[in-house]
């Protein structure tokens, strides 16, 4: 199976919000609501923000938001801050009892 | 402190093996879905390999089905992987990971270790 589509990069200014779009089939985005999102700093374990499509762990921070429209799911971040500077990757549980990830993309601020 | 610390990575020929470990700590252990997910040096993540609770049952990427085996020891709270038939596409980094429910979400991960397969 070919990896969830992702733009490559996204920008924005502080205080913008900036959404990132994650593609895939019925057998995965599509198909399910189990949808993650990770924030991954250069050199670092990535970081849960976002699973089950739309909810957040505990200590998240509430400028980070998850949505799904048919096969895309997608990320926002609102109220774009320097520190939300990073990769972020998508994820999907599959039909076939696996999980696919998306490119990455990476944000600038 | 809950926490997931990876060994076991190196440098291993092509065709060799290779078994790494992950030592989990400050949760418990034989309650939750395991898995590994790995990513090659300036490239994505990709999704390796998961085992149940209790090790009865497992999944595998296509890419390393009947290559790798994942297992796990839940008297000693550690997680394996043995990776044999080793090729250069096989690089990375190898995260431990903790599965939120069931092969879902990842919410926590472990520093990773390095296989670097070179002759």
């Amino acid at each position: 199976q070919s990896a969830l589509t992702q733009p490559a990069s996204v920008s924005g200014s502080p205080g913008q919000s900036i959404t990132i779009s994650c593609t895939g089939s019925s057998r995965d985005v599509g198909g399910y609501k189990y949808v993650s999102w990770y924030q991954q700093y250069p050199g670092k374990a990535p970081k849960l923000i976002i699973y089950d499509v739309i909810d957040r762990p505990a200590g998240v921070s509430n400028r980070f938001s998850g949505s799904k429209s048919g096969n895309t799911a997608s990320l926002t971040i609102s109220g774009l801050q320097a520190e939300d500077e990073a990769d972020y990757y998508c994820s999907s549980y599959t039909n076939s009892d696996s999980v696919l990830f998306g490119g990455g993309t990476k944000v600038t601020v | 402190e809950v926490q997931l610390v990876e060994s076991g990575g190196g440098l291993v020929q092509p065709g060799g093996s290779l078994r790494l470990s992950c030592a989990a700590s400050g949760f418990m252990f034989s309650d939750h879905v395991m898995s590994w997910v790995r990513q090659a040096p300036g490239k994505g993540l990709e999704w390796v390999s998961t085992i149940s609770d209790n090790g009865g049952s497992t999944f595998y990427a296509d890419f390393v089905k009947g290559r790798f085996t994942i297992s796990r020891d839940n008297s000693k709270n550690t997680l394996s992987l043995q990776m044999s038939s080793l090729r250069a596409d096989d690089a990375a980094v190898y995260y431990c990971a903790k599965d939120l429910k069931t092969i879902d979400a990842f919410d926590m991960w472990g520093q990773g270790t390095t296989v670097t397969v070179s002759s």
